[in-house]
Formats: structure tokens, C-alpha cells, sequence
């Protein structure tokens, strides 16, 4: 069973530009939620979607937005990088919507590492 | 400010010690996970916890969810050089979001 997919694993990008990463969840997963980890600040939530709803979204400006696509896959996008934006972006999958379930688990890919010079 | 304090944030023991990892709140959280991050990897859940004064045990590691569901623990027996990583605890909280302890690094000796 194939585990979440995250494309590009690193990229390098100067400030103001944008970037668009990917996420392919596992198969039959239909929640995708994001974080951006850093040695600072640890994982904060970004966004979770669910059948291409965004369904919960945490404290992050609005250059940070996600979509999902009818297979569950899921892109988000970062518009006018800026140097505090370098971190590693990390996608989950779940069968569930967010929720406090307990039955509620995540499976996170490998993540994308963003540097912004 | 993080939702949730883990301490220490760093922990080196030698290979055969034991080693206590906690993780506190003034939030209630309806569940809490334990994940497990190795370098150039994402987070791998270990457990979750959903009962107020619930002990799991999962071989040489024991996790403990706080009576009041404020806190919780992981205690590991006699460490191995294989447990070494970056060990994070996260809570559901009413709003449905998952929120991350800054993590322990920690590093076990062989």
C-alpha cells in the first residue's frame, strides 16, 4: 500500500516568488491537512480538506492556500515567499475529517523542504 | 505560544537507561497522540490515548493520559540507539484541529 507522496522533496526559491506543492494521499484517504514544521515553532497547522472542502484552517496568512482535487489529492500554494517561510511542509492523510476522535489517524509523507533565499 | 509544552527538549542517555518524556496543557483535549519523527521523515504515530488515567503500554515504551486530560506521558525501558528521534505529542482539541508539542530530540548512546 502506497504511503502519502509529497512532490517536490526540496526546492530552493528566492524571496517574492511563489511555490506549489503537492500532496498524494493514500489510496481511499479523503482528508488532506498541511503543517509547516520549523526548529522555532515546531508543526503548526496550516489547512485540512475533506471532498475538496476546506473543513478547518489554522492562524497563517492569506499567501498560504490549499486546494483538493477530486482524487483527494492536494496542492497548496505560498505566494510572495518570504525568508520565514523556509521550513518543511509536511501532508497528512486520513479516512477521517478532522475531528477528536482518537480514531482519527494521520499518516503523514516525507514532506517538502522549502528554502527561501 | 505552543498549546502544548513537552519537556526536556533535549534528553542523551546511554543505551539501557530509561527515559521520561512529558507533555502538559492548560487546554482539555478530547485524545492525544504520540508520534515519532526521524530525520528526513514525516511524524509516525505511536499511540493515542483517549481515556482520562489511560495507560499503553507498546513493548518498552508506556503511555499515560492524564486523569483531567490535560497532560501526558511516555516513559521508555531500557533505551535502545533504534528509539532515537524526535518524539512529538498532539491533542485534539473541540475545534478539530491537531496541535503539536515542540518536540524532544532525544538520543540514546550505543
Amino acid at each position: 500500500k502506497a504511503g502519502v507522496t509529497q512532490t517536490p522533496r526540496y526546492l530552493i526559491k528566492t524571496r517574492g516568488q511563489q511555490v506549489t506543492l503537492s500532496c498524494s494521499p493514500i489510496s481511499g484517504h479523503r482528508s488532506v491537512s498541511w503543517y509547516q514544521q520549523t526548529p522555532g515553532q515546531g508543526l503548526q497547522f496550516l489547512f485540512e480538506y475533506f471532498s475538496e472542502t476546506q473543513r478547518n484552517k489554522g492562524n497563517f496568512p492569506g499567501r498560504f492556500s490549499g486546494r483538493q482535487f477530486s482524487n483527494s489529492r492536494s496542492e497548496m500554494n505560498v505566494s510572495t515567499l518570504e525568508l520565514g517561510d523556509s521550513a518543511l511542509y509536511l501532508c497528512a492523510s486520513s479516512t477521517l475529517a478532522g475531528g477528536p476522535s482518537g480514531a482519527n489517524v494521520l499518516t503523514f509523507g516525507a514532506g517538502s523542504r522549502l528554502t527561501v533565499l | 505560544t505552543q498549546l502544548l509544552e513537552q519537556s526536556p527538549q533535549f534528553l542523551s542517555i546511554q543505551e539501557g537507561e530509561n527515559l521520561t518524556v512529558y507533555c502538559n496543557s492548560s487546554s482539555v483535549f478530547s485524545s492525544l497522540q504520540w508520534y515519532r519523527q526521524e530525520p528526513g521523515e514525516g511524524p509516525v504515530l505511536l499511540v493515542t490515548v483517549v481515556t482520562g488515567g489511560e495507560v499503553k503500554k507498546l513493548k518498552r515504551l508506556t503511555f499515560q493520559f492524564g486523569d483531567a486530560r490535560k497532560d501526558s506521558s511516555l516513559h521508555i525501558t531500557a533505551a535502545q540507539p533504534g528509539d532515537t528521534g524526535l518524539y512529538l505529542c498532539a491533542g485534539f482539541s473541540n475545534d478539530y484541529k491537531l496541535s503539536f508539542g515542540a518536540g524532544t530530540t532525544v538520543t540514546v548512546r550505543a
